[in-house]
């Protein structure tokens, strides 16, 4: 089914450990984004895309890096993982322009200890 | 700056009772996109509407009504005859364009929503 996918869908890592979350899309969307999502606060921005090669920071990208080298594939790499990068993340795409909405991927549980 | 506020952050009603749930804008721009999304127990986000700023009809699909007031700058979410299955956090975000020609989402905070059998 065409949609978003993200891998994995838990995760448990060590403070300090790095690792990358992955996320592909088969919509040919040009527009990819990375959201976290704590108690309370919504969903913010980390990380988008509005093309291959192109990225640009969010609202929260501080110890977050992403990269695009190819239309379906987003993937978001944590550095050195900190407890308070324990979220719920999210990927999504959509094509260019504000009359769309999203489409999500559906989340990867992230527990930093 | 936009800004997109849930002030409701739970709601509890009893099945077939209707609720509605509140979003308040603000926004500089005269064109943007507000949206409605449900996050259902299962955790994904399921995209349900959409509504672009020159557009004040209501919408009305089953259940599930959307009021769009650009006066008050909300666009408010109705369900009726609200069920178990409707149980869900369910969160409301705006678009509008940014000074690159991309275009900005903010979303609020979201309000989880508990249908009582």
């Amino acid at each position: 089914n065409a949609g978003v996918t993200q891998t994995p869908k838990f995760q448990v890592l060590k403070t300090g450990q790095s690792m990358t979350l992955q996320c592909a899309q088969d919509m040919n969307h040009e527009y990819m984004s990375w959201y976290r999502q704590d108690p309370g606060m919504g969903l913010r921005l980390i990380h988008y895309s509005v093309g291959a090669g192109i990225t640009d920071q969010g609202e929260v990208p501080n110890g977050y890096n992403v990269s695009r080298s190819t239309t379906e594939d987003f993937p978001l790499r944590l550095l050195s993982a900190a407890p308070s990068q324990t979220s719920v993340y999210f990927c999504a795409s959509r094509p260019p322009g504000s009359f769309y909405g999203y489409t999500f991927g559906s989340g990867t549980r992230l527990t930093v200890v | 700056a936009q800004k997109v506020t849930q002030a409701q952050t739970e709601i509890s009603v009893v099945e077939k009772e209707d609720v509605t749930l509140d979003c308040v804008y603000e926004t500089r721009d005269t064109t943007y996109y507000l949206f409605w999304y449900k996050q259902p127990p299962s955790g994904e986000l399921v995209f349900l509407i959409r509504r672009n700023s020159f557009d004040e009809q209501n919408e009305i699909s089953g259940r599930y009504s959307w009021n769009f007031q650009k006066s008050t700058s909300s666009f408010n979410f109705t369900i009726t005859a609200s069920q178990v299955v409707d149980s869900a956090v369910y969160f409301c975000a705006l678009s509008e364009p940014t000074t690159s020609g991309t275009y900005k989402y903010i979303f609020g905070t979201g309000t989880r929503l508990k249908v009582l059998a």
